[in-house]
């Protein structure tokens, strides 16, 4: 069945440092590839996403690629805020009728100053 | 305005209650959908519904049964509740079934069986 890996976290950063956090994925047909982020007591709020191979989604200064031939879909922001303290969901969609979402076990981001 | 919206947002209950959560959506969606959120954070999907009709069960124990009223409700009834019933459960709609649609998502109902 699909099934979507995300790097452990918590990840803790300062202030305009750099993230990754990995996502890589497997599926059987063509998935679509999300992000969705999860603030503190409140439900996920869709990020970014990809449908095809090669696209690119951004969103609020984060962004990531759709790699077929490498299965990720990585996030990756250049400059990360205090207020992006989140938990992040990689989630795909698989590409039959019915259009549920498998989640990643979610990476907790921690921003200081 | 509230795009999906969730009633309880707390419920704390014994164990062997029988509870409601309510959930309403204001998009004009086709689908809708129940997922839970363990204690690690980890969601999975318990019940898809699109236009009233059930289209995905994944395996929740016979306890759990959704009801869909009409196409902007999709209602979850839990009987017998157990110890391990204790999650946020968190109730999205998309416009709708398939590809890439957007699913937005409730605050979450934070259910705690004692």
């Amino acid at each position: 069945g699909d099934s979507v890996t995300q790097m452990e976290g918590p990840v803790t950063l300062s202030e305009e440092a750099f993230l990754t956090i990995n996502c890589t994925y497997t599926a059987t047909g063509y998935p679509s590839l999300f992000w969705y982020v999860q603030y503190p007591g409140e439900g996920l709020q869709l990020l970014l996403k990809a449908t095809k191979a090669d696209d690119k989604g951004s969103n609020k200064g984060f962004e990531a690629t759709y790699r077929k031939e490498t299965t990720s879909f990585h996030l990756e922001k250049g400059s990360v805020q205090v207020s992006d303290s989140a938990v992040y969901f990689c989630a795909l969609s698989d590409s039959g009728t019915a259009s549920k979402l498998t989640f990643g076990t979610g990476t907790r981001l921690q921003v200081t100053l | 305005d509230t795009a999906v919206s969730q009633t309880p947002k707390y419920l704390v209950t014994q164990m062997g209650n029988d509870k409601s959560i309510k959930c309403e959506q204001n998009l004009g969606h086709d689908t809708m959908y129940w997922y839970k959120q363990d204690s690690k954070k980890f969601l999975k999907i318990m019940f898809s519904y699109n236009n009233k009709e059930l289209i995905i069960n994944e395996t929740v124990p016979n306890r759990f049964s959704p009801k869909s009223p009409d196409k902007a409700h999709l209602n979850l009834h839990i009987n017998s509740l157990e110890l391990g019933d204790s999650a946020v459960y968190f109730c999205a709609s998309s416009q709708r079934l398939a590809g890439a649609n957007e699913q937005f998502f409730g605050p979450g109902t934070r259910l705690t069986v004692l």
